[in-house]
């Protein structure tokens, strides 16, 4: 089974600053796609950044990116330029590649990103 | 994007009753749909896979007569707490499956509190 560990409950920056938020994953498939979630407090789900594990290049959202590691099963984010908006929780998420009962999500236990005026 | 929309957005009910909570698929036909329970402070926790027109698949640990699931269209799914208590008090939320190479969309969220 997969397992996903998202390693700091919480963090925070300063507004207009760079801020990484850590996430690694295990698993022995090659191919899945790793995902950022944001949940603010409206506690709506929404997807920050998408990366496919075939793919060397990282993923980039205008002021977010990632920073893919393949071999180390490392998938950080970048949020650049920190807003007030950016404040929530954020899910780091794994899914595999294989079709067929292998559909679902599986989540980090989440990192809480304060922005500091 | 897909847009998933959930009913009701909160609910307070007391303990013996069920309550129903509607997750529909407003711009794309789904035939996977997932339902999600999360504590505050806490991750999602996958309850249970949604297929349209065929049960659903729970997860470990999850009762499935007590968290009865139909997926009768291709737009709708239903979670049903039956017998509801005061342990069943969360935030539920469902997201449907555009497919393998796609993310998934989630609703807004339903808070259930028992009472």
């Amino acid at each position: 089974a997969q397992t996903v560990t998202q390693s700091q409950p919480e963090m925070s920056v300063q507004e207009a600053e760079t801020v990484t938020l850590s996430c690694t994953y295990d698993t022995s498939e090659s191919d899945y796609y790793l995902f950022w979630y944001k949940q603010p407090p409206s506690r709506q789900m929404i997807l920050v950044i998408r990366q496919e594990a075939y793919k060397q290049q990282n993923a980039t959202e205008n002021r977010f990116s990632v920073n893919f590691q393949k071999a180390a099963k490392s998938f950080s984010l970048k949020i650049s330029d920190s807003q007030l908006g950016d404040a929530a929780m954020y899910f780091c998420a794994y899914r595999s590649a294989i079709r067929v009962g292998n559909e679902k999500l599986t989540f980090g236990t989440g990192t809480r990103l304060t922005i500091i005026p | 994007g897909a847009v998933v929309s959930q009913h009701p957005s909160w609910v307070i009910c007391k303990s013996g009753t069920s309550v129903k909570i509607e997750c529909r698929s407003l711009d794309f036909q789904a035939t996977t749909m997932f339902w999600y329970r999360q504590f505050p402070k806490q991750s999602l926790m996958l309850m249970a896979t949604s297929n349209e027109g065929s049960k659903a698949t729970y997860e470990q640990g999850v009762e499935k007569d007590k968290f009865l699931i139909n997926h009768a269209s291709l737009t709708l799914s239903t979670l049903t707490v039956t017998s509801a208590h005061p342990e069943d008090s969360s935030f539920y939320i469902c997201s449907v499956d555009r497919g393998i190479a796609y993310e998934q969309y989630f609703g807004p969220g339903t808070r259930l509190t028992v009472t």
